[in-house]
């Protein structure tokens, strides 16, 4: 089983819809990420989290430790917002420089 | 700062051929990692490093080698190649401090062994 889970491992939505991303993970963590990768382009980190809520324009993301949840959600969908979205966890023990990704969700907003 | 550069983009070579894959960073950051990314899989480290001089494996270090004889830079050989190295192959920095939020990728190398 893998250490992160994330669903849907697809999701198609129509611009202007909210999404949301949802990550579960099962080891303690110190910090969990959220990456963005464009088809064929590189991947950018978007948010880091260990604790609470962050907001950077449409995107938000969420932390919830004692549930070991996070979830990416975007606000008024649009179709440049298509794309993979990665979750990655960073261990609380052994090894803390070391990244666990999740598969992958990929998003496709339709206009 | 031209961040993590990665050479080259793609890449097809014959089984049994070698090639190094080029990786710089120019942000001073002490660590540096190289993945690959499989359809439908997550990324998976190759080998890590954490600072000149030192490396480490990862995950999947079978068919790879890898030196880091300088801040900047952190090749990955590989020797004998195989169908299965097929993959999309970034390299990552991070600074390593704990203020420091984020690996920085590179832009990646598509490699096709056939």
């Amino acid at each position: 089983k893998n250490e992160v889970e994330q669903s849907p491992q697809n999701l198609t939505a129509q611009e202007g819809e909210f999404i949301t991303i949802n990550c579960s993970y099962s080891v303690g963590i110190s910090a969990l990420h959220w990456l963005q990768q464009h088809p064929g382009g590189g991947i950018v980190s978007l948010f880091m989290l260990s604790s609470g809520k962050k907001k950077h324009g449409r995107l938000i993301a969420t932390i919830n430790i004692q549930e070991k949840h996070s979830s990416l959600h975007i606000t008024a969908s649009h179709p440049r917002d298509s794309a993979v979205y990665i979750c990655a966890v960073k261990n609380s023990g052994g090894s803390n420089y070391k990244l666990t990704f999740g598969k992958g969700t990929l998003l496709t907003v339709n206009p | 700062n031209a961040g993590v550069t990665q050479t080259p983009k793609f890449r097809i070579l014959k089984i049994g051929q070698s090639m190094t894959l080029q990786c710089t960073q120019d942000m001073n950051h002490n660590y540096m990692y190289w993945y690959r990314q499989d359809p439908g899989m997550g990324l998976k480290l190759i080998y890590y490093s954490v600072g000149a001089g030192i490396t480490d494996k990862g995950e999947v270090p079978n068919g790879y080698n890898v030196s880091r004889s300088t801040t900047e830079d952190f090749p990955l050989r590989l020797e004998l190649a195989a169908p299965s190295q097929t993959s999309v192959y970034f390299c990552a920095s991070w600074r390593g401090t704990s203020g420091a939020n984020t690996q920085y990728f590179g832009p990646g190398t598509r490699l096709t062994v056939l």
